[in-house]
């Protein structure tokens, strides 16, 4: 089945503790991003790549980082985490090129809570 | 600076009415305008897409409507229903470089619609 997988689905942690968030695709896509969702916000992009060793910051990326060393991998890494950082997280990706970059496929989603 | 921007911000319907999703744009270099459809616990999915060279695209009972003139565009769920309620994003993508590969989907704020039964 073509899927986006995000673990861990929930997280909750304390200020500044190291966590990574990984992410993975079957699907073969160039592109791959994160955003975050946060209520009356939407979805606000954090970073994306657009293939192996290829990333870009997005719309927040501070506290963040990101790394593309496989293509169907790219995990979100939180290096300390602050409770602004308490948000809905999704993974996604897409076939790029003109035609394609619109439609992007969507993990389920993981919950963090920073306390 | 919001590139797309989405309203209202919540919505509620009779079933069987029709829900109207606005969303408006600033920059003539986006090339799709797509809509996506959230469930609450999931992902947001692609549900239907339009170019800005097309005026109306319609997909069962939701049609989108691009006026280009005046950088806006539309969702139409015809015949609401309470199956249809979930969360609703306006998007536009571009890509930076013609015949490149490099571009980014910028997305609204989102309408949360309600069908009542």
């Amino acid at each position: 089945e073509a899927q986006v997988t995000q673990n861990p689905r929930y997280l909750i942690t304390v200020t500044g503790k190291k966590l990574t968030v990984t992410c993975s695709q079957n699907m073969n896509h160039e592109y791959m991003s994160w955003y975050r969702q946060d209520p009356g916000l939407g979805l606000r992009q954090i970073y994306y790549s657009m293939n192996v060793e290829v990333t870009d910051k997005g719309d927040v990326p501070e506290g963040y980082k990101v790394s593309r060393k496989e293509k169907r991998n790219f995990p979100l890494i939180l290096e300390s985490p602050s409770p602004n950082q308490t948000s809905l997280y999704f993974c996604a990706s897409s076939l790029s090129g003109q035609r394609l970059l619109y439609e992007q496929y969507f993990g389920p989603g993981t919950r963090l809570t920073v306390t | 600076q919001q590139q797309v921007k989405q309203s209202p911000q919540s919505l509620i319907v009779q079933k069987g009415g029709i829900s109207i999703i606005n969303c408006a744009y600033e920059n003539t270099a986006f090339d799709y305008f797509p809509w996506y459809q959230q469930f609450p616990g999931k992902g947001p999915a692609l549900l239907i897409a339009i170019r800005p060279d097309v005026s109306e695209k319609k997909e069962g009972r939701f049609t989108i409507s691009f006026n280009k003139s005046a950088k806006q565009f539309s969702l139409h769920i015809m015949d609401s229903q309470p199956g249809d309620s979930a969360t609703y994003f306006c998007a536009a993508s571009i890509v930076f470089d013609r015949g490149s590969t490099l571009g980014r989907l910028y997305f609204g704020r989102g309408t949360q619609l309600t069908v009542w039964p």
